[in-house]
């Protein structure tokens, strides 16, 4: 069975543009959920989705926003970037909500400028 | 705020001993315990889970919980330089997202 795949893999933009990252979960997985790696923080939690809805949202700003597809595939999209949103952007997978175990996709590394 | 402490390391063990690597959450509430391993410039990549009180192994790897104390640790029997990353503990609360500590870095010398 394949992974959880991530596209693109390494992105480069600058100060103000706008980013959309996709990932295309292990398939028969319904939940989605989306992290924020940098060196200082950690990993934090941007948001979940489950059956196209968003079921839990991390402390980000408005900037930060996803979807998810009837196939289980999600998007997130981060506007007006700043130069604090370089990180390594990951999404994890699990057949449903709750305890179930997550696996993660390779990340996108996004440097703004 | 849920709370999950690991300290960051480097913990740095030989080749062939037992490396020990904690973990404490604050929520008494949390039912789920992960441990990852995450290599430098990968992703984090699971290693096992446990639900319940008491040890669980798998292979060179036990898991222990103690939710009374509200800590959850992680033996590697045997390390090996291979070993050496990031090690993550992840907590979860219901359906509530998964909680991750920042992760101790192990270095295994050979």
């Amino acid at each position: 069975k394949a992974g959880v795949t991530q596209t693109p893999r390494y992105l480069i933009k600058t100060r103000g543009q706008q980013v959309t990252l996709s990932c295309s979960p292990i398939s028969g997985h319904r939940s989605v959920s989306w992290y924020q790696q940098t060196p200082g923080q950690g990993l934090q939690f941007l948001f979940e989705y489950f059956s196209e809805t968003q079921r839990n949202k991390g402390n980000f700003p408005g900037r930060f926003s996803g979807r998810q597809f009837s196939n289980s595939r999600s998007e997130m999209n981060v506007s007006t970037l700043e130069l604090g949103d370089s990180a390594l952007y990951l999404c994890a997978s699990s057949l449903l909500q709750g305890r179930e175990t997550q696996y993660f996709g390779p990340g996108t590394r996004l440097l703004v400028l | 705020q849920k709370e999950v402490e690991q300290n960051s390391g480097p913990l740095s063990v030989p080749e062939g001993a037992i490396a020990s690597l904690n973990c404490t959450y604050s929520d008494r509430g949390s039912q789920s315990f992960f441990w990852y391993r995450q290599y430098s410039g990968k992703s984090p990549e699971l290693i096992m889970f446990i639900y319940s009180n008491g040890d669980k192994e798998d292979g060179r790897f036990t898991a222990q919980l103690n939710k009374a104390s509200q800590y959850v640790s992680l033996l590697i029997r045997d390390s090996q330089p291979s070993d050496s990353a990031t090690y993550l503990c992840a907590v979860n609360v219901g359906n509530t997202p998964l909680v991750f500590g920042k992760g101790t870095r192990l270095s295994v010398i050979a």
